[in-house]
């Protein structure tokens, strides 16, 4: 069964940082793209990064290019998202999900049960 | 990175069918038959519905099926059940090698 557990998330202020993480289990994680997705309170979802099975090549949504980095360690099975230089827009669940293949051209066919970050002073 | 266009919301009878419009642009919906749909109930993760357009995963009623012509795709769900009352989102693959959502739609069951 696969299973995507996200942690790391919190109360931060603006410009600060905060690291996700996303535990996964239940498949063979290194043969399989990645990607952290967002919902702002009462809103509708968001892309916001994805990175392929060999963690060769990352990709993002113009909304976090060059504040968010998206990693992986494939020894450990974990899939990270680097937030910094965090805004009051920011504010959303983060879900951690997993692609259909090894490419970022996969569809999301996985999704964990979020973790929220706020961004407020 | 412009969001998909969705209806904001449709409402059917039990038993009836529905269908729900994503429109995008030929960067996206219309030059790749890499669309999606996803179902959230509130309060919980979405659950993927059909993927490549119209195919079904396995576990998912054969009531929801999907289709595309030009740059909008289509969610069509049959035999309306009260459970099917969700939000539903579009996604599709970009030029970019990003992706992209739709709005949502919010689906209610009369």
């Amino acid at each position: 069964e696969v299973q995507l557990v996200e942690s790391g998330g919190g109360l931060v202020q603006p410009g600060g940082s905060l690291r996700l993480s996303c535990a996964a289990s239940g498949f063979t994680f290194s043969s399989y793209a990645m990607y952290w997705v967002r919902q702002a309170p009462g809103k509708g979802l968001e892309w916001v990064s994805g990175i392929s099975g060999g963690g060769g090549s990352t990709y993002y949504a113009d909304s976090v290019k060059g504040r968010f980095t998206i990693s992986r360690d494939n020894s450990r099975n974990t899939l990270d998202l680097q937030m910094n230089s965090l805004r009051a827009e920011d504010t959303a669940v983060y879900y951690c999900a997993k692609g259909f293949g090894i490419t970022v051209a996969y569809n999301i066919d996985y999704w964990g049960q979020g973790t929220l970050v706020t961004v407020s002073s | 990175q412009s969001a998909l266009t969705q209806p904001a919301s449709v409402s059917g009878s039990p038993g009836q069918s529905i269908t729900i419009s994503c429109t995008g642009t030929s960067s996206d919906v219309g030059g790749y038959n890499y669309v999606s749909w996803y179902q959230q109930h509130p309060g919980k993760a979405p659950k993927l519905m059909i993927y490549d357009v119209t195919k079904r995963p396995s576990g998912v009623s054969n009531r929801f099926s999907g289709s595309k012509s030009g740059n909008t795709a289509s969610l069509t769900i049959s035999g309306l059940q009260a459970e099917d009352e969700a939000d539903y989102y579009c996604s599709s693959y970009t030029s970019s090698s990003t992706w992209v959502f739709g709005g949502g739609t919010k689906l209610t069951v009369l």
